[in-house]
């Protein structure tokens, strides 16, 4: 089975700086999907920023960067420039692509991140 | 489009009410997901609809009931719940994959803004 690990239960920085969130996955597949979500305190998970296992480059999205790194199963999120508004719940997840059928997003445990103004 | 939406925003019963949840989308997807989660944790998958038909049940308690009218529309039936039921649930829908991937496979999934419920 799949697992997700999130080690950073907290994060905080300063408005305008940069931070990174980690992610590491356990599978022995080799296609599927990874996905950041935030959910602020608004409750609604949105979707963030998504890779494919396939693709070698590094998914980009305004001011959200990920680094993936399959060897390594590592996938981290990269905030540049933050804003107040990106005070939220991150939560990194897999989804398998090799499987037929709808399936559900497996979670890892999710990094509060706090923004300093 | 990416919307998804649920009514109610809260919902407040008691342990012999009988109430629902819905659950709509109209970007054609035909997978719809129904998740409940707890304070502080992550979402826990309940129940998987494809194409109408209820593909996966996560060992759910049968005072849950889902139902899946037509393919923009998701339900849950809740009766005699506990305390311990109240959460925030989820909704969320996928589109099958087109292209090389694996027939029969889905997507991206979606979320609505949930429905806070609370059990008395």
């Amino acid at each position: 089975a799949q697992t997700v690990t999130q080690s950073q239960p907290e994060m905080s920085v300063q408005e305008a700086e940069t931070v990174t969130l980690s992610c590491t996955y356990d599978t022995s597949e080799s296609d599927y999907y990874l996905f950041w979500y935030k959910q602020p305190p608004s409750r609604q998970m949105i979707l963030v920023i998504r890779q494919e296992a396939y693709k070698q480059q590094n998914a980009t999205e305004n001011r959200f960067s990920v680094n993936f790194q399959k060897a390594a199963k590592s996938f981290s999120l990269k905030i540049s420039d933050s804003q107040l508004g990106d005070a939220a719940m991150y939560f990194c997840a897999y989804r398998s692509a090799e499987i037929q059928g709808a399936q559900k997003l497996v979670f890892g445990q999710g990094t509060r991140l706090t923004i300093n103004p | 489009d990416t919307e998804v939406t649920q009514t109610p925003k809260h919902l407040v019963m008691g342990m012999t009410n009988k109430k629902s949840l819905k659950c709509e989308q109209h970007m054609g997807h035909r997978a719809m997901y129904w998740y409940k989660q707890k304070a502080k944790k992550p979402p826990e998958l309940m129940f998987v609809y494809s194409y109408e038909k209820l593909s996966i049940n996560e060992s759910v308690p049968s005072r849950f009931s889902p139902e899946c009218p037509n393919s923009s529309l998701l339900n849950l039936h809740l009766h005699a719940l506990q305390p311990e039921d109240s959460a925030l649930y989820l909704c969320a829908s996928s589109q099958k994959n087109s292209g090389w991937r694996l027939a029969g496979s889905f997507d991206t999934q979606y979320f609505g803004p949930g429905t806070r419920l609370t059990v008395l």
